[in-house]
């Protein structure tokens, strides 16, 4: 079964400092990862997408995750935050098989700091 | 703006009264998921439709129904409403049905619904 655990569930930054927000998936085959943003009383806007296309994915924003398969991670980068990055993040998995649906995680709530 | 509309934007009902959410997706999707959001249980999977049809069951209760029509809107039915029932209810729409929950969907802004 498919499976997200987000290791954090609040990270705090200081502006202009990098940001890492941490992500462990299980999964039975090659999964479908996403991440999504939500910002206060806002619905969810993805963030980026890794299908096996490229490890590396760049997102919005100047986000990206990188995925590592020995180590299930799926960990989502920002060289500088920004005191708009201040959200809540959800790492998510496809569910696979004949279903669409995805498995959200329990969000990473980040603070930016002036 | 993810092309996805929710309608009411807030909903304030009393238990046991029962209510409708709904939801147009964006324009050429078939498919259109429907998610709860509540503190205690995070975001969940409700249930998805496809062209009309059911697709997938998630952790709906049985109080709960849904439906998808022709022009492909569909609607969240919630009925004999409990306090617990209080929560943010996301609609998602993609473009068809890929395995493995490949494809991208789209969020509404989503009903925020509180039962007093």
């Amino acid at each position: 079964a498919q499976s997200v655990t987000q290791l954090d569930s609040h990270v705090s930054v200081s502006e202009g400092t990098p940001v890492l927000l941490r992500c462990n998936y299980s999964s039975s085959y090659s999964p479908s990862l996403f991440w999504y943003v939500q910002h206060p009383n806002k619905g969810l806007q993805l963030l980026l997408k890794y299908t096996s296309a490229a490890t590396l994915v760049k997102g919005i924003n100047g986000f990206e995750a990188e995925f590592k398969k020995s180590e299930t991670s799926f960990h989502l980068t920002k060289p500088s935050a920004h005191m708009s990055d201040a959200a809540e993040y959800f790492c998510v998995v496809g569910k696979g098989g004949s279903q669409g649906n995805l498995i959200f995680g329990k969000g990473t709530k980040l603070s930016v700091k002036p | 703006d993810s092309g996805v509309t929710q309608t009411p934007k807030h909903l304030i009902t009393a238990t046991g009264q029962r209510v409708t959410l709904r939801c147009s997706p964006r324009s050429g999707d078939l498919s259109v998921y429907w998610y709860q959001q509540s503190l205690d249980q995070g975001l969940q999977f409700l249930i998805q439709y496809y062209n009309g049809e059911e697709r997938a069951k998630g952790n709906i209760l049985e109080r709960f129904s849904a439906q998808q029509f022709p022009d492909l809107h569909s609607e969240l039915n919630l009925s004999s409403l409990e306090l617990g029932d209080s929560a943010l209810y996301f609609c998602a729409s993609s473009v068809g049905v890929a395995s493995g929950g490949q494809e991208t969907q789209y969020f509404g802004p989503g009903t925020r619904l509180l039962v007093l």
